[in-house]
């Protein structure tokens, strides 16, 4: 168990619909990150917050937000969903922003978009 | 721009025997650079970073990787693979900015009794 928690474990839903994807970090964590992981593009790096600051964007798509709150927990919000979003959705924390810092994963969350 | 290269989907090895994952990366300055692991319906687990220092570095559950600044790679090792080793093994680096993590396509590893 890495410390991190991920909810909801699974979600499905429609096209077009909005979905929110929490997470809580290891105590003491400051910096989350999100990913997306698919079959065919394998584990992608989302956006990075540090301390409820963003920090770094990838391949976050326009119709994506995330955001940092003051007790640390981060939520990713999905809207306008498509059937190319399907993925399992992780999200990590680590102590600082360092490039040193390795990242403690959460168990993941499933979203099919039907 | 960074990236990340792992050439083999997958790797078989009998149990006892050595194993070894291959990683190359290219990245401008110096790499940081990360092994992890994925077990089926998990998230990924750190292994083991190299950062600087001794380019043989020791990690988590008997793996060890080796950095090769000539040939820009990290591989990951194992003397003697356990039938649990079998996974996803992903490789990492850092990009020059710190802040984006790279990772590679990941390697199964596949290890039979």
């Amino acid at each position: 168990d890495s410390g991190v928690t991920q909810t909801p474990k699974h979600l499905i839903t429609a096209t077009g619909q909005r979905v929110t994807l929490r997470c809580s970090p290891r105590s003491g964590d400051l910096s989350v990150y999100w990913y997306q992981q698919s079959l065919d593009q394998g584990l992608q790096f989302l956006i990075q917050y540090y301390n409820g600051e963003e920090r770094a964007k990838g391949n976050i798509l326009e119709r994506f937000s995330a955001q940092q709150f003051p007790d640390l927990h981060s939520e990713l919000n999905l809207s306008s969903l498509e059937l190319g979003d399907s993925a399992l959705y992780f999200c990590a924390s680590s102590s600082g922003a360092g490039k040193s810092n390795e990242q403690f994963f959460g168990p993941g969350t499933r979203l099919t978009v039907l | 721009a960074q990236s990340v290269a792992q050439p083999e989907d997958q790797v078989n090895v009998a149990e006892g025997n050595p194993l070894t994952v291959k990683c190359t990366y290219s990245v401008s300055g110096n790499p940081y650079l990360f092994w992890y692991v994925q077990y089926p319906n998990r998230g990924l687990q750190f292994l083991l970073k190299y950062i600087t220092g001794d380019n043989l570095v020791k990690g988590s559950y008997g793996f060890e990787a080796e950095f090769n600044k000539s040939q820009t790679s990290f591989h990951l090792k194992k003397p003697s693979a356990l039938v649990s080793d079998s996974a996803l093994y992903f490789c990492a680096v850092r990009d020059t900015g710190g802040f984006k993590t790279i990772f590679g396509a990941g390697t199964r590893l596949f290890v039979k009794a």
